[in-house]
């Protein structure tokens, strides 16, 4: 268990609609990071956030956004959903927000667009 | 865009051999990291190799690092079944602060 929880671990909903998954640090790191893993594109670093301010972007797109709140947790929109929206989503924490820092996973959000 | 590419995208061997799987990335790095990943579960951390070291151990595992050829082994000596999983290799992109995965190598262990 590496103290980093994600909610919800399945969602599945239709093309157009819009959903938040949720992500908890472990208790004492700053920063969240947020990924994509489909089957064709392997682990895509989308964006990541430090003590509720935005550090870096990836390849996150125009209809995903996120932020980090006070409390440290995070949460992605992901907006106008598309088939090839459907992924499994990660969030992975770290203490001080360095990209050289070891990153902690969560379990994931399994997002099924129909 | 990713940073790392793993070599073989898949390898299978029996239990009690080694396994070695090769990370090439592209740009000067502060470190590099191996993640293991057991099938649609999150990235576990396995080890971490600093640019100024050539070659780390930890248990089973043996990672090794070529600035020159920005290039990194990972071997895990006397493979296990519970070792089947997908290894990931990580840089981090000074340039960006963001860290970059590769596509992975799926490692299957036969009993």
């Amino acid at each position: 268990d590496s103290g980093v929880t994600q909610t919800p671990k399945h969602l599945i909903t239709a093309t157009g609609q819009r959903v938040t998954l949720r992500c908890s640090p472990r208790s004492g790191d700053l920063s969240v990071y947020w990924y994509q893993q489909s089957l064709d594109q392997g682990l895509q670093f989308l964006i990541q956030y430090y003590n509720g301010e935005e550090r870096a972007k990836g390849n996150i797109l125009e209809r995903f956004s996120a932020q980090q709140f006070p409390d440290l947790h995070s949460e992605l929109n992901l907006s106008s959903l598309e088939l090839g929206d459907s992924a499994l989503y990660f969030c992975a924490s770290t203490v001080s927000g360095r990209a050289a820092d070891t990153q902690y996973f969560g379990p994931g959000t399994r997002l099924t667009v129909l | 865009s990713q940073q790392g590419e793993e070599d073989p995208q898949a390898l299978s061997i029996q239990e009690g051999e080694n396994a070695t799987m090769n990370c090439s990335y592209k740009t000067s790095i502060n470190n590099l990291q191996w993640y293991r990943q057991n099938s649609g579960r999150g990235l576990v951390h396995l080890i971490l190799i600093r640019s100024n070291e050539r070659e780390k151990h930890s248990g089973r595992l043996r990672v090794t690092l070529d600035t020159s050829k920005k290039s990194s082994s990972l071997l895990i000596t006397a493979s296990r079944a519970a070792d089947t999983a997908s290894y990931f290799c990580a840089t981090d992109d000074p340039r960006n602060n963001d860290m970059r995965f590769g596509a992975g190598t799926r490692l299957t262990v036969k009993p």
